[in-house]
């Protein structure tokens, strides 16, 4: 079946203007995750949504940053007045629920250039 | 909170040749423990897990590892690798009884030569 899809595939802005970024999770997934992933570093985690409980968003690094998740589906990430900082490769997870929800599922990630 | 450390950022072998990457971790609770391997330019794979049960895990392509308790590891190994397993792979731990939020390792590049 198909995977975790994200879109653009790669994305390049300028200082200061907002960006969004689309990640379509595996169907029926509860569960979807978004990432960080620096240059040469780990994963670096962003925020978790559960069904429809509400997110965890305690690793977001700022108020630019905000994401959302419509119909417990397709999630949106979006960075408000981009910092060069923000370059990095952006990627979306989904889990299923009950017993494989300890398993993520991994977009192929869009990559931010900020210039 | 957990953390995990992989010592080592880079591991060079040749093709055929055996490999272990190494991992570590601390947490105060029980852990759940995974392997992912990422290929250029592309999203995270699960390569094995551990839940319960047998401390030796065996995953795809060849590869298992073994959690050892005492050592609070998870080092990954296979026998004999191949030019394609060239690729970053990362450690990964969740607290059991928590949120189902993952901690990673940096990564380990695991470049093999002809």
């Amino acid at each position: 079946g198909a995977g975790v899809s994200q879109s653009p595939s790669n994305k390049v802005t300028e200082k200061g203007k907002d960006v969004e970024l689309r990640c379509d999770p595996i169907s029926g997934h509860t569960a979807l995750y978004w990432y960080r992933q620096r240059l040469g570093q780990g994963l670096e985690f962003l925020i978790y949504f559960q069904g429809n409980s509400a997110p965890d968003k305690s690793g977001l690094p700022s108020d630019r940053f905000s994401a959302e998740r419509t119909g417990g589906s397709v999630s949106t990430l979006t960075i408000q007045r981009t910092q060069q900082e923000d370059s990095a490769v952006y990627l979306c997870a989904s889990s299923p629920p009950a017993r494989g929800r300890y398993e993520q599922y991994f977009g192929p990630g869009t990559r931010l250039t900020v210039t | 909170a957990q953390s995990v450390t992989q010592l080592d950022s880079q591991v060079p072998v040749f093709e055929e040749a055996p490999v272990e990457l190494r991992c570590n971790y601390s947490s105060s609770v029980s852990v759940y423990l995974f392997w992912y391997v990422q290929y250029p330019n592309q999203g995270l794979q699960l390569l094995l897990k551990y839940l319960s049960g047998s401390t030796l895990v065996k995953g795809i392509n060849g590869f298992e590892a073994e959690f050892n308790k005492s050592q609070t590891s998870f080092h990954l190994r296979k026998p004999s690798v191949h030019i394609s397993d060239t690729a970053e792979y990362f450690c990964a731990v969740i607290a059991s009884g928590g949120s189902y939020i993952p901690t990673f390792g940096r990564g380990t590049s695991l470049i093999v030569h002809p």
